[in-house]
């Protein structure tokens, strides 16, 4: 099992640009989500899934897209970058309504926006 | 919304030390988590808690579910070099069946000693 994966691992943009961050997991968990972690902040949750074309807003959602059209992956658009999204993003997946409700995490992305 | 207070803020330890660090809300949480992130790394489940009162060990770490609810303690048993890293709670409250999404304290930085 590889567990969670994000790539990629490192990420520069360009104020303005789009990307998107990619995460899969293969323990075949219901519960996706991102979130963002910055000094001093903690985690904060971005957007989350509950399963297959399920989405919802977190914490903050703002200037963030998501979608789930499998179980395995959940990608999170930027969709026009800017200096106050830098900061360093974690999938995380867990098994969802029935529990057990541990999150595992990816490695994450880290991403600067100049 | 809801928040996790989690304290002390950081620490150090010298090798061979006890630590304790705690996580406490207004609101009662029904699934307490704990949570250790190294450098450069995604946080790493260490333990998980479902019951008020309950104890549970894993290795030298040993949490506690507080009896209210509304609170989770974390104790390292004679700490090693590396026990160092960020310690996160995470609390995660009952919404009637569905899965609710874990609020995380902004963590405990364990540093070495000079």
């Amino acid at each position: 099992n590889a567990g969670v994966t994000q790539t990629p691992k490192f990420q520069v943009l360009k104020t303005g640009q789009s990307m998107t961050l990619q995460c899969a997991q293969d323990m075949n968990h219901e519960y996706m989500s991102w979130y963002r972690q910055d000094p001093g902040m903690g985690l904060r949750l971005i957007h989350y899934s509950v399963g297959a074309g399920i989405t919802d807003q977190g914490e903050v959602p703002n200037g963030y897209n998501v979608s789930r059209s499998t179980t395995e992956d959940f990608p999170l658009r930027l969709l026009s970058a800017a200096p106050s999204q830098t900061s360093v993003y974690f999938c995380a997946s867990s098994y969802g309504f029935a529990g057990p409700y541990e999150q595992y995490f990816g490695p994450g992305t880290r991403l600067t926006v100049t | 919304g809801q928040q996790l207070n989690q304290s002390p803020q950081s620490m150090f330890i010298q090798e061979g030390e006890d630590v304790s660090m705690n996580c406490t809300s207004s609101s009662i949480f029904n699934t307490w988590l704990w949570y250790k992130q190294d450098p450069g790394e995604g946080p790493v489940l260490l333990i998980a808690l479902y019951k008020a009162g309950e104890l549970t060990s894993n290795g030298r770490l040993t949490a506690q579910f507080g009896i209210t609810r509304k609170d989770s303690f974390l104790n390292i048993s004679a700490s090693i070099p590396s026990d160092v890293g960020i310690y996160f709670c995470a609390g995660l409250a009952d919404y009637g069946g569905s899965q609710g999404n874990l609020i995380f304290g902004k963590g405990t930085k364990l540093s070495v000693k000079p």
